[in-house]
C-alpha cells in the first residue's frame, strides 16, 4: 500500500534560519510527488510537482528535491509569512488518487 | 491554474440532517475529487467524480452516506447524509489540471474548503 510519512511533525524556526522538511514515500510506481502549502482555514495551495529522482524545483525561498525514497523541501532564510502546514502527496502511476502525508507545521518567528 | 469555489464556506448542522456542498470550477475538467480533512489531520480522499459516470468511492466511504453528483464538466456536489458529530470536518473539492511530463496532469488544485460542524 502506498505510504507517505512527513517529518518533523512540527518545526519552529527563527527568521532567517534555513532548514529542510522531509517526505518519505513508498509507492508502486511513482507518477508524481507533490508539495502543497496550507494556511489555517484554507485549501491546500500547490507548490511543486516532481516526477523523477534527481529532479529539483525552486520557488522563491523554497526548493524541492526528489530521490527514489524521499523528497526534501528546503526553506532558505525563511520569513514569518512562510509559516504554514506543508503537505506532501504522491500519485502512483496506476491511478489518479493522491495519498497525502500528515504534514509538517512550520512556524517562523521574527 | 483552475479557480475553484465552494459553497457554503462553513455551516453548523444538527445531528441527523444532510448538507449538500457545491463545487464550481472556472474551466471544464474531466476529473474532480472530494476530500475530507478531519481536525488536525491530513487529507483523505472520499471519491473521484467523472462527468457522465458514477463516482468511485474509496474504502470506508459509501454512496448512501456521501452521494455525489457531477452533472457537467464544471460542477459537482457532495452531500453528507444523516450527519453525526464524527462528520465534523473540512470538505475539499479538487480538480486535476495541467499537461505536464508525458502528458500527465501536473497536479490537483483545491478549492477553499467547506468547514462543517455537526452538533
Amino acid at each position: 500500500e502506498d505510504q507517505v510519512t512527513q517529518s518533523p511533525e512540527a518545526l519552529r524556526l527563527q527568521e532567517g534560519e534555513s532548514s529542510s522538511l522531509n517526505c518519505s514515500y513508498t509507492v508502486s510506481g511513482l507518477r508524481g510527488l507533490f508539495w502543497y502549502r496550507q494556511d489555517p482555514g484554507k485549501g491546500p495551495e500547490f507548490l511543486f510537482t516532481l516526477y523523477s529522482a534527481g529532479e529539483e524545483k525552486e520557488k522563491e525561498r523554497l526548493k524541492a528535491t526528489l530521490t527514489k525514497k524521499e523528497s526534501f523541501l528546503h526553506i532558505t532564510a525563511p520569513k514569518p509569512e512562510d509559516s504554514a502546514t506543508y503537505l506532501c502527496a504522491v500519485q502512483a502511476d496506476n491511478n489518479n488518487d493522491m495519498r497525502f502525508g500528515a504534514g509538517t507545521r512550520l512556524t517562523v518567528k521574527p | 491554474s483552475a479557480v475553484i469555489s465552494q459553497k457554503p464556506s462553513r455551516d453548523i448542522c444538527q445531528r441527523g440532517t444532510s448538507l449538500t456542498i457545491q463545487c464550481q470550477v472556472d474551466s471544464q475538467v474531466t476529473m474532480m475529487f472530494w476530500y475530507r480533512q478531519q481536525p488536525g489531520q491530513s487529507l483523505t480522499l472520499i471519491a473521484t467524480a467523472n462527468q457522465g459516470s458514477e463516482a468511485t468511492y474509496e474504502s470506508g466511504f459509501v454512496i448512501d452516506k456521501f452521494p455525489i453528483s457531477r452533472p457537467n464538466l464544471t460542477f459537482s456536489t457532495l452531500t453528507v447524509s444523516n450527519m453525526s458529530p464524527e462528520d465534523s470536518s473540512i470538505y475539499l473539492c479538487s480538480v486535476e489540471w495541467g499537461q505536464g511530463v508525458l502528458g500527465i496532469s501536473d497536479t490537483q488544485y483545491f478549492g477553499p474548503g467547506t468547514r462543517l460542524t455537526v452538533l
